[in-house]
């Protein structure tokens, strides 16, 4: 069974610009999450869907960030502009459904570094 | 709202030794709680989780932990480490009857492997 894909695998930016992050989660699994994962920090929660609605973005700063999931299958993040606080590793995660109780599939995650 | 530590930032051991990383919870019901690893370069995979029944869950690769309800704690186990089991290691809480969104993690614990 394939895991879950992300592209980039490392991504270099300077301050103010765009960059966007892809997943594509494991066949089937309706729930999608992406996390940020700051370094010596556990992952944190930026934003939930399930298939292609949003149910959780409460922790997206969203006047920088933005994502979507076009036909309930693949997801972009995208941060526009980018910050020196936003270097962190990026991680997609799936599952097959939203509740607690659900494994959550990790991808091996972008790491971007803003400079 | 519920919230985990994870008082370790780093632990070395030896190969062969025992091991046991520290969480400590806080939540007013009965959590649900997770252990993770993260290998270099990989993403985070499900050790263990407990939801109810028996305090000493088993997980895979030989670990297992131990949910104590008096000491708010789910600390994890391993009789005899490997070089492999050099990792990060992340404990997680979350309420029940929630969405995995929900989902807290640790700062995580680095576990290095002396030979």
């Amino acid at each position: 069974e394939a895991g879950v894909a992300q592209s980039p695998r490392y991504k270099i930016i300077e301050k103010r610009q765009s960059v966007a992050f892809w997943c594509n989660p494991i066949s089937g699994h309706a729930t999608l999450y992406w996390y940020q994962q700051i370094l010596g920090q556990g992952p944190k929660l930026l934003i939930q869907f399930q298939n292609n609605g949003v149910v959780d973005d409460s922790q997206l700063p969203k006047d920088r960030f933005s994502a979507e999931r076009l036909k309930g299958v693949d997801s972009t993040l995208k941060i526009q502009p980018a910050k020196l606080e936003d270097s962190a590793v990026y991680l997609c995660a799936s599952s097959g459904g939203q509740g607690i109780n659900e494994k959550l599939f990790f991808g091996s995650g972008t790491q971007l570094s803003v400079l | 709202a519920q919230s985990v530590t994870q008082p370790d930032i780093h632990i070395t051991v030896s190969e062969g030794a025992s091991l046991e990383l520290r969480c400590n919870y806080s939540y007013g019901a009965t959590p649900y709680l997770f252990w993770y690893v993260q290998s270099p370069g990989q993403g985070l995979q499900l050790l263990l989780k407990y939801f109810s029944g028996d305090t000493l869950v088993q997980g895979i690769k030989g670990f297992e932990a131990e949910f104590k309800r008096s000491q708010s704690s789910f600390n994890l186990r391993k009789p005899s480490v490997h070089w492999s089991d050099a990792a990060e290691y992340f404990c997680a809480v979350g309420a029940g009857y929630s969405s995995a969104s929900k989902i807290i993690f640790g700062s995580g614990t680095r576990l290095s492997i002396r030979p």
